[in-house]
């Protein structure tokens, strides 16, 4: 399976601003996920990013609230934007598997908003 | 509407005991469906994948899928304190990019 890793692994932000996680893969990857994990709940999928195209969001989630970039092959980056304590969660990229539709889970950003 | 449906548990098991963990899926269309475990704080991590009818082992843990029943589970063998984690059910369903997550099965393993 890929090795993902995500930055920052953890912050706490002030309401208001904006915070940008960034999703490094070691290999090349068609598709990448971004989901929301609040405490105690299951993941809800934000939106999918293919390189090249624009993300296809979930209902519920919008692009000038989450915007994603997806560069390459083996790097997508989605900021929260003007942020509230409701967004505080955990947000964790994921990258399709090689052949089957299983996904692999990166670590994770803990966000905290004040 | 895709649903994943999982009991949220919590259940308990002694250590060595079968933990049975069940799901239930609304989707006829579905098509893979995997089995994730999830340690608090961490991220889940894929642990049994299975497309077929009937029985997949890898272990202590057996995957099974009943099609017509809607129906898959997991069942650990000889339960470890270790196992103690949230158990995620996702289902792929044909023509989706994304996978359907239940909401997970907490299961605490007593020593």
């Amino acid at each position: 399976s890929a090795v993902i890793s995500q930055k920052p692994s953890r912050d706490i932000c002030q309401r208001g601003t904006s915070l940008t996680i960034q999703c490094q893969v070691d290999s090349q990857v068609t598709m990448m996920f971004w989901y929301r994990q609040q405490p105690g709940q299951s993941l809800t999928l934000i939106a999918t990013a293919n390189q090249g195209s624009e993300a296809t969001y979930e209902s519920g989630f919008v692009i000038d609230k989450f915007p994603i970039s997806r560069p390459n092959l083996t790097f997508s980056t989605l900021t929260v934007s003007n942020m509230s304590p409701e967004d505080s969660s955990i947000y964790l990229c994921s990258v399709e598997g090689s052949s089957t539709y299983e996904q692999y889970f990166g670590p994770g950003t803990r966000l905290t908003v004040t | 509407q895709k649903e994943v449906e999982q009991n949220s548990g919590p259940l308990s098991v002694p250590e060595g005991a079968i933990a049975s963990l069940n799901c239930t899926y609304s989707d006829r269309g579905s098509q893979s469906f995997f089995w994730y475990r999830q340690y608090s704080g961490k991220s889940p991590e894929l642990i049994m994948f299975i497309y077929s009818n009937g029985d997949k082992e890898d272990g202590r843990f057996t995957a099974q899928l009943n099609k017509a029943s809607q129906y898959v589970s997991l069942l650990i063998r000889d339960s470890q304190p270790s196992d103690s984690a949230t158990y995620l059910c996702a289902v792929h369903v044909a023509g989706a990019n994304n996978l359907f997550f239940g909401t997970g099965t907490r299961l605490t393993v007593i020593p």
